[in-house]
């Protein structure tokens, strides 16, 4: 079956230190991979894109995730997090052409 | 561009009445999708649109629930009779065909149903 997991649901980190996100899929075939932010209140937001080009993908407001098919895997990172990037954030996996699956979501919370 | 536009953003209605939301996919767009999302199911596809037709509905709850997109540029996801467990936040996300396939969501309307 296929699926995608975030393995936290709750991350927090102090302004100024690294992000790390994690995401975990299962795909019968490369699947496009996807990492939305959504902010309270609001709809989800592109963060960035995964579909078969450059294994490292950079994404807006410094974000990049990294897929390693041999850990299926797309963890999404930030070297700094900014007091701004406290949201919600989800994990997306295409599983057919219509058929999206999206992660249980982790929000992340940025501590002054 | 103006985004995937959804109306009304907030709607509080009473158990049994008919509630009517509404999306503009941004221009150019040809699939459109409804989600709805609770803390409890997560964001649920509810029916997707290509060119204007439905292509899969089995996510909609049930027959109380029906969608139209008379035109490339509307759809409408009514709820007839309307009910508490329906309070959720709706989505509407369009997407074009292309690199990546990426949907595009609007910024939702949350619904309370008392």
């Amino acid at each position: 079956a296929q699926s995608v997991t975030q393995l936290d649901s709750h991350v927090s980190v102090s302004e100024g230190t690294p992000v790390l996100l994690r995401c975990n899929y299962s795909s019968s075939y490369s699947p496009s991979l996807f990492w939305y932010v959504q902010h309270p209140n609001k709809g989800l937001q592109l963060l960035l894109k995964y579909t078969s080009a450059a294994t490292l993908v950079k994404g807006i407001n410094g974000f990049e995730a990294e897929f390693k098919k041999s850990e299926t895997s797309f963890h999404l990172t930030k070297p700094s997090a900014h007091m701004s990037d406290a949201a919600e954030y989800f994990c997306v996996v295409r599983i057919r052409t219509y058929k999206y699956i999206f992660g249980t979501g982790t929000r992340l919370k940025v501590l002054a | 561009d103006a985004g995937v536009i959804q109306s009304p953003r907030h709607e509080v209605t009473e158990m049994g009445q008919e509630v009517t939301l509404r999306c503009k996919p941004i221009s150019g767009h040809n699939s459109l999708f409804w989600y709805r999302q609770t803390m409890m199911r997560g964001l649920e596809l509810l029916i997707y649109f290509n060119n204007n037709v439905p292509i899969d509905d089995s996510g909609m709850p049930e027959d109380r629930f029906s969608a139209k997109m008379p035109n490339a540029s509307f759809s409408t996801l009514k709820i007839q009779p309307s009910e508490p467990r329906d309070s959720a936040v709706y989505f509407c996300a369009s997407r074009t065909v292309g690199a990546g396939e990426t949907q595009y969501f609007g910024p939702g309307t949350r619904l309370l149903v008392l």
